[in-house]
């Protein structure tokens, strides 16, 4: 059974532009979440996400915003980037509430 | 809101012997989830044990136990017979109510096996 894939892997940005991360949850999996982890804050969550309606927000700002698709597919989006947004994206899937949450490999992003 | 202390920023220890992470946490919920997770070179954070508030009893997997004191909001990991395999990034998570909602993350634990 394949794993949460995460693409792209690694994503180079500049400031101003905007970025979309998709995730890939493992077959049969409806729930996904994001977090954001960074040196400095350390894992954040970002929101999550439950049969295309998503049920939690982290404390980002709007620019920060994600779907999910009906086969639990999901993407999270950022735009007008700034340096503070550079961080590994990690998404999390799991079958149900309650349920272990699996990890994907992350995507990587710098914003110059 | 829950807050989650991990007071190691880093630790090492010999192979093959046994370590303890620490970690504290804060919350007012009676229902609660928590969790030690490895992040290895790799960056997939990989659960590693998981303990519901309402049992007593402390969770094991394998090498891994916890010691889980309520009153105290202390949840520590110990690793036995430790391996190679286990140098990596060890955080500690918090969830309340279903338990996977929403994590919230210590700053983590860099634990070293040395040969």
């Amino acid at each position: 059974k394949a794993g949460v894939t995460q693409t792209p892997r690694y994503l180079i940005k500049t400031r101003g532009q905007q970025v979309t991360l998709s995730c890939s949850p493992i077959s049969g999996h409806r729930s996904v979440s994001w977090y954001q982890q960074t040196p400095g804050q350390g894992l954040q969550f970002l929101f999550e996400y439950f049969s295309e309606t998503q049920r939690n927000k982290g404390n980002f700002p709007g620019r920060f915003s994600g779907r999910q698709f009906s086969n639990s597919r999901s993407e999270m989006n950022v735009s007008t980037l700034e340096l503070g947004d550079s961080a590994l994206y990690l998404c999390a899937s799991s079958l149900l509430q309650g349920e272990k949450l699996f990890f994907g490999s992350g995507t990587q992003l710098s914003v110059l | 809101a829950q807050t989650v202390t991990q007071s190691q920023p880093e630790m090492s220890v010999q192979e093959a012997e046994t370590v303890t992470l620490s970690c504290t946490y804060d919350t007012s919920e009676n229902n609660y989830y928590l969790f030690w997770y490895k992040q290895p070179p790799s960056r997939q954070m990989i659960l590693v044990i998981r303990q519901e508030a309402y049992k007593q009893q402390n969770a094991t997997e394998n090498r891994f136990s916890v010691n889980f004191q309520k009153a105290a909001k202390s949840f520590s990991l110990k690793i036995s017979d430790s391996q190679l395999g286990d140098t990596a990034m060890y955080f500690c998570a918090y969830a309340g109510n279903f338990g996977n909602e929403k994590l919230t993350f210590g700053t983590g634990t860099r634990l070293t096996i040395i040969p």
